[in-house]
This record gives structure tokens, C-alpha cells and sequence, in this order.
């Protein structure tokens, strides 16, 4: 399978435990994105980079949350201090640098913070 | 800011009959619009997306979609409704700069497809 590739599927902590994500894009797609799904909700922007450089970050990502990409290629999302509002579905999707590029879009972990 | 509204949180048709979901837009400017279904635990997949070559759009599986900027709509639509187009869908506005293409995306409808 070369699509985009998320890892874990599913994840259970309690709160205030720290809690990571990573995310295996398309192996030539340069731009990696993240965002949040919650119920009954569309997807909502969090990051995004272009190769390693984080170049935007929404206002929805606060400071206990951190991504990183440090090659280029996957990219790891943690929570520190997980919150019952965490829990949501947090989606990865990858393109190439391009006018109006297709975003393509992982299964996504599902977090709950019991 | 650009925005989008999914004017049906649910839609049901019976198999074999025409599709419309409806979607609304807000943008200052010409905007880049698309169209995303999310089948149960598989990711988004685009069906398709309006970047002002055509008003009439063709994506996958049959579906298509209108641009009318005099009513600011997007509305998607298929012919002849299948079991298998039972998912979510979601009218997208992308808003791009800084080099990115960040979505926004609508609250979606979910479509229901009976026997």
C-alpha cells in the first residue's frame, strides 16, 4: 500500500498522560498536514509542513501540543497533558508542492482520554 | 475569511435515484472548491475539485458538481444513487498562501442510500 499511513489506529489514555502519533506520508509528496476531526464536526486545520520546515500552525494547536517532521519524511504528532477535549480523530494527509494540490488523506488515530 | 455550508446534516435516497447535496460558499475572491467523501474507517478520498477552468465539474464514480457564482453554491450530484456511495461528504474551501493549501471544511452531510 503507498497511500498515507497513520499509526496507531486507535488510542486510549487517561488524562494528563502524554500520548504520540506519527504519520508515514506518500514517499514523494514533499508537504505533510494535520488535522482534527471531532464528532459530528468536518476536519479542522492544525499544521502543516513543507519538508522538514514547520510552516504554519493554527491557533486550534496549543502549546501542549507539538509536531515535528525532522527528515522530511514521517512526522510525529504529541499531546502532553492530555485533555478529555483531545479526544478527536486526528488526520494526516500528505501532497506534492503544487498549484492547487490534492491532498491525500491517511485513516486517521482515533484518541479518547477517559 | 472563506468559509462553506453544508446545507443537510443528512441526506436518504432510494438506489437508483438522483443525488443532491447541497453546499454553499463564502469567499472575497474566486475561490478553489472540492468535494470529500469519508467512507467508515477509510480516509478521505477527493472526488473532485473546481479551480475556475470549468462551472461543471466531473469527479469519480459518477459525480459532478455545478459552480454558480450568482448563488454562491457548489451542490453535488449524481444520476442514479448506488448502495456503495453510503458515506459523509464534504464541500471543501481551500484558502491558500504561505506557500500551503489549507482546507476548510464544511460540517458534512451524511448520505443514506435504501433499498
Amino acid at each position: 500500500d503507498t497511500g498515507v499511513s497513520q499509526d496507531p489506529r486507535h488510542k486510549i489514555t487517561k488524562r494528563g498522560q502524554n500520548v504520540t502519533f506519527r504519520c508515514d506520508p506518500i514517499s514523494e509528496h514533499n508537504r505533510l498536514y494535520w488535522y482534527r476531526q471531532t464528532l459530528g464536526q468536518g476536519p479542522e486545520f492544525l499544521t502543516y509542513f513543507q519538508n522538514e520546515a514547520q510552516l504554519e500552525k493554527s491557533r486550534l494547536l496549543s502549546d501542549r501540543f507539538s509536531a515535528e517532521r525532522p527528515k522530511g519524511s514521517f512526522s510525529t504528532l504529541e499531546i502532553q497533558r492530555t485533555e478529555q477535549g483531545d479526544s478527536a480523530m486526528y488526520l494526516c494527509a500528505s501532497s506534492l508542492m503544487e498549484w492547487n494540490e490534492k491532498l491525500f488523506f491517511g485513516s486517521g488515530t482515533q484518541l479518547s482520554v477517559l | 475569511a472563506q468559509s462553506v455550508t453544508q446545507l443537510d446534516s443528512h441526506v436518504s435516497v432510494s438506489e437508483g435515484t438522483p443525488v443532491l447535496l447541497r453546499c454553499n460558499y463564502s469567499s472575497s475572491y474566486s475561490p478553489s472548491l472540492f468535494w470529500y467523501v469519508q467512507h467508515p474507517n477509510k480516509g478521505l478520498q477527493l472526488l473532485l475539485k473546481y479551480t475556475s477552468a470549468a462551472t461543471l465539474v466531473k469527479g469519480i464514480n459518477g459525480f459532478e458538481a455545478e459552480f454558480k457564482k450568482s448563488e454562491t453554491s457548489f451542490h453535488l450530484t449524481k444520476p442514479s444513487a448506488h448502495m456503495s456511495d453510503a458515506a459523509e461528504y464534504f464541500c471543501v474551501v481551500s484558502v491558500s498562501g504561505g506557500g500551503g493549501n489549507k482546507l476548510t471544511f464544511g460540517t458534512g452531510t451524511q448520505l443514506k442510500v435504501e433499498l
